[in-house]
């Protein structure tokens, strides 16, 4: 059965910090997705990056970066020189490929970052 | 304007009573989907639709219903709402026609519902 689990439930750390979220998840599957979304304290759910079974390169995207490690079943997302505006909730979600077709998401429970002045 | 948009923003109302959540979406996906987020639990798929024909229950349906009225609407029904029913609901949308297949799910911007 597919899981993804997030174990940190809440992180608090000061505004240029650097912070990593972890996630670790559990398919059978040889191909699947894994996604990050962000929860700001607005509520809505704002879409991270996708990454692909096949595709291990680490990802960067300004202060974001995403490192991927099939050996250990984690997709781990770290913020560098954190601000404030980064506080929220991520959430951390997979998808597996069958039939030739995505399935639906299955979300961990969400890391809630809380960035202090 | 929104790509997904979802009405109500909130809604308070009472034990028994139906209630409907709208969700309409400009994005020209077919796929769209109903969740419901409580705390601590993270996000749980109630229904999901692949088009207008096609719809289909998630982990949780029990106690609702939906309708596909049109590619671009998907409404989600509590035909008898409980206290238990008090969440936040996102409708989301996607498409595996693009992207190379790869689909992103992405979601409109959630109605707090409380039941009294």
């Amino acid at each position: 059965a597919q899981k993804v689990t997030q174990a940190q439930t809440e992180i608090s750390v000061v505004e240029k910090e650097d912070v990593t979220l972890d996630c670790v998840y559990e398919t059978r599957d040889t191909t699947y997705y894994l996604f990050w979304y962000k929860q700001p304290p607005s509520g809505e759910l704002v879409f991270l990056i996708r990454r692909n079974s096949f595709d291990e390169q680490n990802e960067i995207s300004g202060r974001y970066s995403w490192n991927f490690q099939k050996s250990t079943s984690s997709f781990n997302f770290t913020i560098t020189a954190s601000q404030v505006v980064d506080s929220a909730v991520y959430f951390c979600a997979l998808s597996e490929y069958y039939g030739g077709s995505q399935g639906n998401l299955i979300f961990g429970k969400g890391t809630k970052l809380s960035v202090k002045p | 304007d929104a790509d997904v948009t979802q009405t109500p923003r909130n809604r308070i109302t009472k034990t028994g009573k139906r209630i409907m959540l709208e969700c309409s979406q400009t994005k020209g996906h077919d796929r769209m989907y109903w969740y419901r987020q409580d705390p601590g639990l993270g996000l749980r798929l109630i229904y999901y639709s692949f088009d207008v024909k096609d719809i289909n229950k998630g982990e949780i349906s029990d106690g609702y219903s939906v309708s596909r009225q049109a590619q671009a609407k998907f409404s989600l029904s509590l035909e008898s709402a409980i206290p238990n029913q008090t969440a936040l609901y996102f409708c989301a949308t996607s498409d595996p026609k693009l992207a190379g297949g790869e689909e992103t799910q992405y979601f409109g911007p959630g109605t707090r519902l409380l039941v009294l």
